[in-house]
């Protein structure tokens, strides 16, 4: 089945402490993104991938890592995460030609930092 | 830079009745356009989406949109909703051919379904 997979689905943390959430596609798509959704504020972007080792900011990448190490993963990083981090985070991908931009989306993590 | 509004953050209707749900675009030329559906806990699902040609689209789930170019407004109509469309339903936009320009997203309108 093609689909966009994010692990965890769930995470309660506290400040400082490094966490990690992965977001796999099995479509073979070139672009792959992260969005974080807060109420009232709708989906922003917190930073996108071309391709493999191609990566940039979107509107909100502060307080954010990622890496595209291969095709089909992109993990996003929170080297010390804080409370107004807190959100439910969606990766997405998007297949290549002229309907790259129909983005297919994870399941969502949502994460708590206390 | 473009925008989206969607201006009704909530609508309720009863079951069988018909609904439009608003979005209306800010940009100097015609963008894609999208309409996802986020399902309470799930990610968002393409529901349908306007590049150029036919300016009424059809979509999944019964769904269908028109766009409008004088009016800026790609609308998201359904004749008859079921419980089961109860959800949040976000219009996004694209520059055509924008390379790594990012969906914009309007803030989304929340679906109420009642007996």
């Amino acid at each position: 089945e093609a689909q966009v997979t994010q692990n965890p689905r769930y995470l309660i943390t506290v400040t400082g402490k490094k966490l990690t959430v992965t977001c796999s596609q099995n479509m073979n798509h070139e672009y792959m993104s992260w969005y974080r959704q807060d109420p009232g504020l709708g989906l922003r972007q917190i930073y996108y991938s071309m391709n493999v080792e191609v990566t940039d900011k979107g509107d909100v990448p502060e307080g954010y890592k990622v890496s595209r190490k291969e095709k089909r993963n992109f993990p996003l990083i929170l080297e010390s995460p804080s409370p107004n981090q807190t959100s439910l985070y969606f990766c997405a991908s998007s297949p290549p030609g002229p309907s790259y931009n129909e983005q297919f989306f994870g399941p969502g993590t949502r994460l708590t930092v206390l | 830079a473009q925008s989206v509004t969607q201006p009704d953050i909530h609508i309720t209707v009863s079951e069988g009745a018909s609904l439009e749900l608003r979005c209306n675009y800010s940009y100097g030329a015609t963008p894609y356009l999208f309409w996802y559906v986020q399902s309470p806990g799930q990610g968002l699902q393409l529901l349908l989406k306007y590049f150029s040609g036919d300016t009424l689209v059809q979509g999944i789930k019964g769904f269908e949109a028109e766009f409008k170019r004088s009016q800026s407004s790609f609308n998201l109509r359904k004749p008859s909703v079921h419980w089961s469309d109860a959800a949040e339903y976000f219009c996004a936009v694209v520059r055509p051919n924008s390379g790594n320009t990012p969906l914009v997203f309007g803030k989304g309108t929340r679906l109420s379904v009642i007996a």
